[in-house]
């Protein structure tokens, strides 16, 4: 166990659908990063958060949006859902992004299903 | 672009042998690099890591090797147990301002045989 969680685990919905998926870093990090895996991309960098801003930002859709709260959870929307956008998601969370050697913890995912 | 290149997507090996994992990057930026360990419908495990001043480093079973003029890691099980049976990822971070990213590999699936 990681100490980072995710909610829900699997989440089955429409295209053109809206859903947020959750985060919860492990306690004491303060960074939050969004990856996402599909069968033929691997596991891609969406977007990074630290204590409530945006980090970094990697090769994440207009229509996908995050946010860090004050209490070092984290959303990510995904809105206007295509079947394309069917992967798991995961989560992942480190002390710092100060430097690059800082070890991400990953959440165990989330499965969005779009149909 | 891929960065971060598995170019064996699947390794069998006997219970107690050593298990080569094989990884190639193309920039010369990344400065740490990890190895992670994924079961399916489970999230990656951090399993080891390397910092780019050093040349290996080991923990148990597990040992990463980094060769900087080749921009080549690999990760050495030893010895190998049927509970290491999973997808194992390579991935990097460093270079520029997208210092908090890991760019992954492909993976490479890791059978061990009793």
């Amino acid at each position: 166990d990681s100490g980072v969680t995710q909610t829900p685990k699997h989440l089955i919905t429409a295209t053109g659908q809206r859903v947020t998926l959750r985060c919860s870093p492990r306690s004491g990090d303060l960074s939050v990063y969004w990856y996402q895996q599909s069968l033929d991309q691997g596991l891609q960098f969406l977007i990074q958060y630290y204590n409530g801003e945006e980090r970094a930002k990697g090769n994440i859709l207009e229509r996908f949006s995050a946010q860090q709260f004050p209490d070092l959870h984290s959303e990510l929307n995904l809105s206007s859902l295509e079947l394309g956008d069917s992967a798991l998601y995961f989560c992942a969370s480190s002390v710092s992004p100060s430097k690059s050697t800082d070890t991400q913890y990953f959440g165990p995912g989330t499965r969005l299903t779009v149909l | 672009d891929q960065q971060v290149k598995q170019n064996s997507p699947s390794l069998s090996v006997q219970e107690g042998r050593i298990s080569i994992l094989n990884c190639d990057y193309t920039n010369s930026m990344f400065d740490y690099f990890l190895w992670y360990k994924k079961y399916p419908a489970e999230g990656p495990t951090f399993l080891i890591s390397i910092s780019s001043i050093k040349d290996k480093n080991e923990d148990g079973r597990f040992t990463v090797f980094l060769n900087k003029s080749a921009k080549h890691l690999s990760l050495h099980i030893v010895p190998s147990q049927p509970g290491d049976s999973a997808v194992y990822f390579c991935a990097a971070s460093g270079g520029g301002t997208s210092y908090g990213k890991l760019t992954f590999g492909q993976g490479t699936i890791l059978t061990v045989h009793p």
